[in-house]
C-alpha cells in the first residue's frame, strides 16, 4: 500500500509568485485535506477535496485554491505569495468523507523571500 | 469555534521516566480526537483515534485515554526514539467537511 506523497520537498520563491504543490493520495483514499503549518505551530486546515470538489475551507484568503482529479491526487495553488506563506504544507487523504483517520504525507516546505 | 490546548509546551524526560502530555478541548459535537507524532521536518504520523469518554487505546509505550474535556497521552518507560513533538487534534461533527483542529503540540525531548 502506498502512502501519501508530495512534491516538491523544498521550494523558494519570491514575494508575489505564484507556486503550485502537489499530492498523491494514499491507494484507496478519495478525501484529500491540506493544511499549513507554520514553525512552531500546530497544522492549520486550509481546504479538502472529497471526488473532485471542494468539501469544506478554513480561513485562508482566495488566493489559495485546490484541483482534485479523478485519481484523486491533488493540487494546491497559492497566486501572489506574501512573506507569511512561508511554512509546512500538508496533505493528508482519508478512505473517504466519514472516515475520520487522516494520514499526511511528509509535506513540502515553502519559503518566500 | 473548536479549540484544543496542549500542556506543557515543552517535556524533558529522562530515559525510563514516565510522564503525561495533556489535550484540552471544545468542541461543538465531539467526532474524534486524534493523537499523531511528528519528527522535524516531516509530516505527521497517526498514533490514535478517540471516540468517546472513558476510550482507552495502546501502542507500545504510548497510551491515550479520553474525557468529556480533555484526552492524555502517557508515555511508559520512554526511549530517546520516542523524542518527538505529539500533536492532538479534534475533528467537529460540523460544517461537514471532515477537518481537524489542532492543538500546537508538546515537544518531548527523552534523553539517555
Amino acid at each position: 500500500e502506498t502512502g501519501v506523497t508530495q512534491s516538491p520537498t523544498h521550494l523558494i520563491k519570491t514575494r508575489g509568485q505564484q507556486v503550485t504543490l502537489r499530492c498523491s493520495s494514499q491507494s484507496g483514499h478519495n478525501t484529500v485535506s491540506w493544511y499549513q503549518q507554520a514553525l512552531g505551530q500546530g497544522p492549520q486546515f486550509i481546504f479538502q477535496y472529497y471526488r473532485e470538489e471542494e468539501n469544506g475551507r478554513g480561513n485562508f484568503p482566495p488566493r489559495f485554491s485546490g484541483l482534485q482529479f479523478p485519481n484523486y491526487s491533488s493540487e494546491l495553488n497559492v497566486n501572489a505569495l506574501e512573506l507569511d506563506d512561508s511554512a509546512l504544507y500538508l496533505c493528508a487523504s482519508s478512505r473517504d468523507r466519514v472516515s475520520y483517520e487522516q494520514y499526511f504525507g511528509p509535506g513540502t516546505r515553502l519559503t518566500v523571500t | 469555534e473548536d479549540q484544543v490546548t496542549q500542556s506543557p509546551e515543552a517535556l524533558r524526560l529522562q530515559e525510563g521516566e514516565s510522564s503525561s502530555l495533556n489535550c484540552s478541548y471544545t468542541v461543538s459535537g465531539l467526532r474524534g480526537l486524534f493523537w499523531y507524532r511528528q519528527d522535524p521536518g516531516k509530516g505527521p504520523e497517526f498514533l490514535f483515534t478517540l471516540y468517546s469518554a472513558g476510550e482507552e487505546k495502546e501502542k507500545e509505550r504510548l497510551k491515550a485515554t479520553l474525557t468529556k474535556k480533555e484526552s492524555f497521552l502517557h508515555i511508559t518507560a520512554p526511549k530517546p526514539e520516542d523524542s518527538a513533538t505529539y500533536l492532538c487534534a479534534v475533528q467537529s461533527a460540523q460544517g461537514g467537511s471532515e477537518k481537524l483542529v489542532f492543538g500546537k503540540g508538546t515537544k518531548l525531548t527523552v534523553n539517555p
